[in-house]
């Protein structure tokens, strides 16, 4: 069985950072690209960042771009996201999903982690 | 960016019925789309992707059609567990982006 347990949120200031973890289990886990979305209160889902399955391939929403940074350790099967220089605004539950084949829609997902961002 | 747009953002329907949520795309996404259905506290599930084909396990009361621009989820008799926000989402291209989501709610 597919299994994705993401860890790492919290309470944290303004201009603070985070490390996300999301840990891998029940498939070949460097086979997949893999992505992170997030759902703020109240908000629908929000993509944030993808990685291919090498990790040699990634993408961001503008909004995260420069402040966030997606990685994996296909030896630990195990993905990341650093998230740095936070925002009221990246206040959301993040989520962690395996992503189809070769292409990008999301298969199997986690059921999140809650970043807070605030004073 | 393609922005996806979800209609009607509720819809009400009673047990047993057909329910039809559309999503239109800014431009072309061929076959790219995916459906998926969340309920709180949940992790968002996978319907559909290559916007006709059921993921593992989905019944097929479960089915989607179009291309292009114009997509559709329906639901053909509605049970009590698939009362829930669904969304669509295109994989055209990047970014990547959701539709804002449609509430099936209890009529």
């Amino acid at each position: 069985e597919v299994q994705l347990l993401e860890s790492g949120g919290g309470l944290v200031q303004p201009g603070g950072s985070l490390r996300l973890s999301c840990a891998a289990s029940g498939f070949a886990f460097s086979s997949y690209a893999m992505t992170w979305v997030r759902q703020a209160p109240g908000k629908g889902l929000e993509w944030v960042s993808s990685i291919s399955g090498r990790g040699d391939s990634t993408h961001y929403t503008d909004s995260v771009k420069g402040r966030f940074t997606i990685s994996r350790d296909n030896s630990k099967k195990t993905l990341y996201l650093q998230m740095n220089s936070l925002r009221a605004e990246d206040t959301a539950v993040y989520s962690c999903a395996n992503n189809g084949g070769y292409d990008y829609y999301m298969d199997v997902w986690g059921k999140g982690t809650t970043v807070t961002v605030s004073s | 960016e393609i922005v996806m747009t979800q209609s009607p953002a509720t819809l009400s329907v009673s047990p047993g019925e057909r329910a039809t949520l559309s999503c239109r795309a800014s431009q072309s996404v061929s076959s790219n789309l995916a459906w998926y259905q969340r309920k709180p506290g949940q992790a968002p599930r996978l319907l559909i992707y290559g916007a006709s084909t059921r993921a593992t396990g989905i019944p097929d009361r479960f089915s989607g059609s179009g291309s292009g621009t114009e997509f559709t989820l329906t639901i053909s008799s509605l049970q009590s567990e698939d009362f829930a926000v669904y969304y669509c989402q295109q994989y055209y291209n990047w970014p990547l982006t959701f539709g804002g989501g449609t509430k099936v709610e209890i009529k």
